[in-house]
């Protein structure tokens, strides 16, 4: 298994630029939650996706971040227009919310994207 | 008050100490209980959930006392390659698919 997937990596660019990062959940999971990391704030959940319906957006911290799912092997989230105070790292992790119910709960995460805004 | 509760450190341990780590969760109603792991510059990795009965995976050990609204985290043994954050993450009730994460304990073993 592939895990979470996501990309860029890394993404440096400058403040007002719009921002797309990239994810694609592991095969067979129905539900895909975006996170936001930083030092000051630690993991925010910003939005969850269970069978590509949005469920919970209240993370989300104004109009300029926007996140679609349009099918079950992707999903993005934007930023436009980007600030600095964006500057964080980004997760993407997924689950399968089945019939055992722990495992229910088990979220595996992407490797993250960097996102700097200058 | 955060919903979730932890105390950030970081810990300094010697090689082959015993450490415990603590977390509290506000609501009462919380269903599901978990430790992850986050090395620095990765993502969190599960470690283990945590049961009402308490569980043992090798060194590690999780208890669970839901009267008192808190969860722990031993380490026995501890080795160099524990050195990482501990993450306390918690479902509440309604929200069963969302993890509610602590903000972390930091955890460093020392040669």
């Amino acid at each position: 298994d592939a895990g979470v997937i996501q990309s860029p990596r890394h993404e440096v660019t400058e403040m007002g630029q719009e921002v797309t990062l990239r994810c694609k959940p592991i095969s067979g999971h129905n539900s895909l939650f975006w996170y936001r990391q930083t030092m000051m704030r630690g993991l925010e959940l910003l939005i969850y996706f269970n069978n590509n319906v949005p469920i919970d957006d209240s993370g989300m911290p104004e109009d300029r971040f926007s996140a679609k799912m349009p099918n079950a092997s992707f999903s993005t989230l934007k930023i436009q227009p980007s600030e600095p105070r964006d500057s964080a790292v980004y997760f993407c992790a997924s689950s399968n919310t089945g019939t055992v119910v722990l495992a229910k709960n088990i979220q595996y995460f992407g490797a993250g994207t960097r996102l700097s805004v200058l | 008050r955060k919903e979730v509760e932890q105390d950030p450190g970081p810990f300094n341990v010697p090689e082959g100490a015993t450490v415990a780590f603590n977390c509290t969760y506000s609501n009462s109603a919380s269903q599901s209980f978990f430790w992850y792991r986050q090395d620095c510059r990765k993502e969190p990795k599960l470690l283990m959930s945590v049961y009402s009965s308490g569980n043992e995976d090798g060194r590690f050990t999780a208890q669970l006392n839901r009267a008192s609204q808190y969860i722990s985290l031993l380490i026995r043994d501890s080795k160099l390659s524990d050195s990482a954050t501990y993450l306390c993450v918690v479902t509440f009730s309604g929200s069963a698919r969302q993890l509610t994460f602590g903000s972390g304990t930091q955890l460093t073993v020392l040669p």
